[in-house]
């Protein structure tokens, strides 16, 4: 079945360091996007590409970075310049301008 | 700028009950309209969408939505709720006719008594 496969789920850091979150899709679908997810704040738009090598800072790009070498592959790093890292982190995908996005089913990010 | 609000934080209902979750968005042309359902510590799941045509919409689960452009709003709503339907509800709006983006309300969040 075709879908959008975040690894890990949980994962733990030391601050001060920087840690990679994986994001995997075999939809076929051109644009991916990170969002961030806090209590009571909805999603918040991190980066987002439409096209392999090309990537756009969304919202909240301070303190994150990210690679899109493969259609298929959307890393997500989260730097030490980040202030307030943990947080669920949702990855998606979509096929073109404003169309349904479909997504992962997320990673929590616990920073300590 | 485009935004969504959800004025519902939570909202409660029993089971059986009629449910309508608001809400609004901020947009100057025709919107692209969305409601996700999340259940805890899990991904989104697309319930509906609006592009154009006709103003009520059907979705998965038993859910429709009505879009009147003259109170800016898109409510969900379902006539009888289960128990399975407890989970945390987004509405969305697309970013303008060139855009990827999708902008994200607050969401609510939806508990259901026995």
């Amino acid at each position: 079945d075709g879908g959008i496969t975040q690894s890990p789920k949980y994962l733990f850091r030391k601050e001060g360091q920087n840690v990679t979150l994986s994001c995997e899709q075999n939809l076929n679908h051109d644009a991916m996007y990170w969002y961030r997810q806090d209590p009571g704040q909805g999603l918040r738009l991190i980066y987002y590409s439409q096209i392999v090598n090309d990537f756009q800072k969304g919202d909240i790009a301070e303190g994150y970075s990210v690679s899109r070498e493969k259609k298929e592959s959307f890393p997500l790093t989260v730097t030490s310049a980040q202030k307030n890292p943990t947080a669920f982190y949702l990855c998606a995908s979509g096929t073109y301008a404003n169309s349904p996005l479909h997504f992962g089913n997320g990673t929590r990010l616990t920073v300590t | 700028a485009q935004s969504v609000t959800q004025p519902d934080i939570h909202i409660t209902v029993s089971e059986g009950a009629s449910l309508e979750l608001r809400c609004n968005y901020s947009y100057g042309a025709t919107p692209y309209l969305f409601w996700y359902v999340q259940s805890p510590g899990q991904g989104l799941q697309l319930l509906l969408k609006y592009f154009s045509g006709d103003t009520l919409v059907q979705g998965i689960k038993g859910f429709e939505a009505e879009f009147k452009r003259s109170q800016s709003s898109f409510n969900l709503r379902k006539p009888s709720v289960h128990w399975s339907d407890a989970a945390e509800y987004f509405c969305a709006v697309g970013a303008g006719d060139s855009s990827y983006k999708l902008i994200f309300g607050s969401g609510t969040r939806l508990l259901v008594r026995p």
